[in-house]
């Protein structure tokens, strides 16, 4: 069964540092996401990507945050200077598109902003 | 605008019996509705959805969920409880080509 594929599995940064999470989402997939959730709390939505623009983000994905697919399999979160309440899993997700599709998950990254 | 509510934020059940985990939602139109499950240090795991059609659907690891159109309600079911589905439940919701929103997650205890 595809996959969405996340790396690193857990980062550990320090505060004020550039950290980029990595994702492959699934291959005839269109739409992309991230999520984060807080350790064991709600899972946030970030922002969604299609046709190589952000198409939606939430009040969270302010200007320390970016999205970008490089290429023709990547999907990446950059964060410009991580603080404390960074620390958070981090999921991405694709979906073929049309509202009956949900989303595949990555198994996520843990990010830990020390 | 669209939110879900899963009232109980945890559900303690004895092995083998059934459980119910529960969902509200509201919805400007016609409802997409998932459950994901998250053991622990895990990603977010696929079980269920309702697009159209039979009231009742059936998931992974004989969980099922009913959607009640009137009561606006997507509880997670399953007969038989076991152990391994201690878990975090997301019960989450979507319109057309608007993103899925989750609710807060319900922690599901199997008591041995």
């Amino acid at each position: 069964e595809p996959e969405v594929t996340q790396t690193p599995s857990h980062q550990v940064t320090q505060m004020g540092q550039e950290v980029i999470l990595r994702c492959v989402p699934i291959s005839n997939h269109l739409y992309f996401y991230w999520y984060r959730q807080i350790l064991g709390q709600k899972v946030e939505f970030l922002v969604s990507f299609y046709n190589n623009e952000i198409s939606e983000k939430s009040e969270i994905f302010d200007d320390q945050f970016s999205v970008e697919r490089p290429d023709g399999s990547n999907f990446t979160l950059k964060i410009r200077s991580t603080k404390l309440e960074d620390s958070a899993m981090y999921f991405c997700a694709s979906s073929g598109g049309g509202g009956n599709y949900g989303y595949t998950f990555g198994s996520g990254t843990r990010l830990t902003v020390v | 605008a669209q939110s879900v509510a899963q009232p109980e934020d945890q559900v303690n059940v004895a092995e083998g019996n059934p459980l119910t985990v529960k969902c509200t939602y509201s919805v400007s139109g016609n409802p997409y509705l998932f459950w994901y499950v998250q053991y622990p240090n895990r990603g977010l795991q696929f079980l269920l959805k309702y697009i159209t059609g039979d009231n009742l659907v059936k998931g992974s690891y004989g969980f099922e969920a009913e959607f009640n159109k009137s009561q606006t309600s997507f509880h997670l079911k399953k007969p038989s409880a076991l152990v391994s589905d201690s878990a975090l439940y997301f019960c989450a919701v979507r319109r057309v080509g608007d993103k899925i929103i989750f609710g807060k997650g319900t922690r599901l205890h199997i008591l041995p």
